[in-house]
Parts: C-alpha cells; structure tokens; sequence
C-alpha cells in the first residue's frame, strides 16, 4: 500500500498552459506540504498546510496554488507555466509539527518539464 | 539556508562501514537531528532521528556529539541499495524542514 502517491509521475507541456498534480496520503496525518527540486538537486519547502489550512507559504509565486479537498489530499495547481517551473516536485504528510520530531514520508514526485 | 553543513560526497567499499558526519554549530536546546536520504529518482525517506542521546535501527545508528554541534550516521555495512544522498535536517516546534545538498554517498562493489 503506497503511503504517499502522487499523479502524474511525469508531465510534459507547453509555456503558458495551466496544470495540476494531486497527491494522497493514506497515513491519517494531519499535515502535508509540497516541495520542489530543481535541476540542482536542491530540495525546497512550497507549502505546508495542516488540517486543511495552509500555514507556510514560501515565497512562492502566485501562479501557485495549492488547494487542499479534505486532510488526506493536498493538489497543486500551477497556472501559466514557465521554463523555470521545470523541476520535480514532491509531495510529503506528517503528523503535527508539535514537536521538531515528526518524521515526513515523502511521494515519488512528479518530474514536470515546461517546454 | 542549511543550518548543517555535510561534506558534498563520500564513497565506502560495500560491506564496510560508512561514517556520514554532519555539523550543526547553531544547533538549539530543543532541535532534532533528523537524517533522510534520497535513493535515484526517488523521494526522500526517513533514516533516523534523534535529541541528545544516541539511537539505533534497523536501518542505521546514530551518534550525537555531547555538545550537539555534530553528529554521524553510521551505517554498519554498506549495500549498493546504500548509494544515495544523505540529508542531515535540523527539525524544531512548527518549523519546516531546511534541506541542504546533502552528501552522495557511492558505495563500490
């Protein structure tokens, strides 16, 4: 049982157009977040909701949206892709950030190339 | 930016083992030590973590310096499964993970 999935596992498109990536977890936690790793292999905090509400944003662009249906999905959404948006992007669930202990189970990323 | 520095890449002889330090001077009174590693063209998956005390699993052992401004991953025998990086991540209340380079662990037959 895939305890993080996410789709697709690849895109491919064009400038411009708008497109979304999904991502379940199956774990019950209460806290998801969304990461991107560009072609430096630098791995980078987007978003992190908890219980649906989203509370860090990273100074991400607006063109960004995540938006969380229910505690178990977080989908993000992107609108008038760039080239610079080419990256993997990865979803991750935990439980709380009560503590700095919770540990992060990570997707298989979605490996987005913008052409 | 990072708040540990690793060294950018490690090589063992599998079999042996690997020692993968990571130092983090600045580290706080209540920030975890958390290890993670990156297999090829996949997620990150937790390895390890830890407070002030030394802690072991199946997976890996981990060693705390007594001032807490470093700390080692060790693995006991390395496998080609091994090769990966290897992301040493302060964790403390409500923050989010910082994740540095990391160290590309290659392990040789």
């Amino acid at each position: 049982d895939t305890a993080v999935s996410q789709t697709p596992k690849y895109l491919v498109t064009q400038m411009g157009n708008d497109k979304s990536i999904k991502c379940e977890q199956n774990l019950g936690h209460d806290t998801m977040y969304w990461y991107k790793q560009d072609s430096k292999k630098f791995l980078k905090i987007m978003f992190s909701y908890n219980n649906k509400e989203l509370i860090i944003n990273e100074t991400v662009p607006n063109r960004f949206s995540p938006k969380s249906p229910d505690k178990a999905h977080l989908n993000l959404h992107i609108n008038s892709l760039e080239l610079g948006d080419s990256a993997v992007y990865f979803c991750a669930s935990s439980r709380p950030l009560l503590a700095g202990q919770e540990t992060q189970y990570f997707g298989p990323g979605t490996r987005l190339l913008v052409l | 930016d990072a708040k540990t520095t690793q060294p950018n890449s490690m090589e063992s002889n599998e079999e042996e083992p690997v020692h993968l330090p990571c130092n983090h001077s600045t580290i706080s009174g209540t920030d975890y030590i958390h290890w993670y590693r990156q297999l090829p063209s996949q997620g990150p998956e937790y390895v390890i973590h830890g407070l002030t005390s030394n802690v072991n699993n199946r997976m890996a052992s981990l060693a705390i310096a007594e001032d807490r401004k470093s700390s080692t991953l060790i693995l006991h025998r390395a496998t080609l499964r091994d090769a990966a990086v290897y992301y040493c991540i302060l964790g403390d209340y409500g923050q989010n993970f910082v994740f540095g380079p990391g160290t590309r662990l290659s392990v040789l037959p």
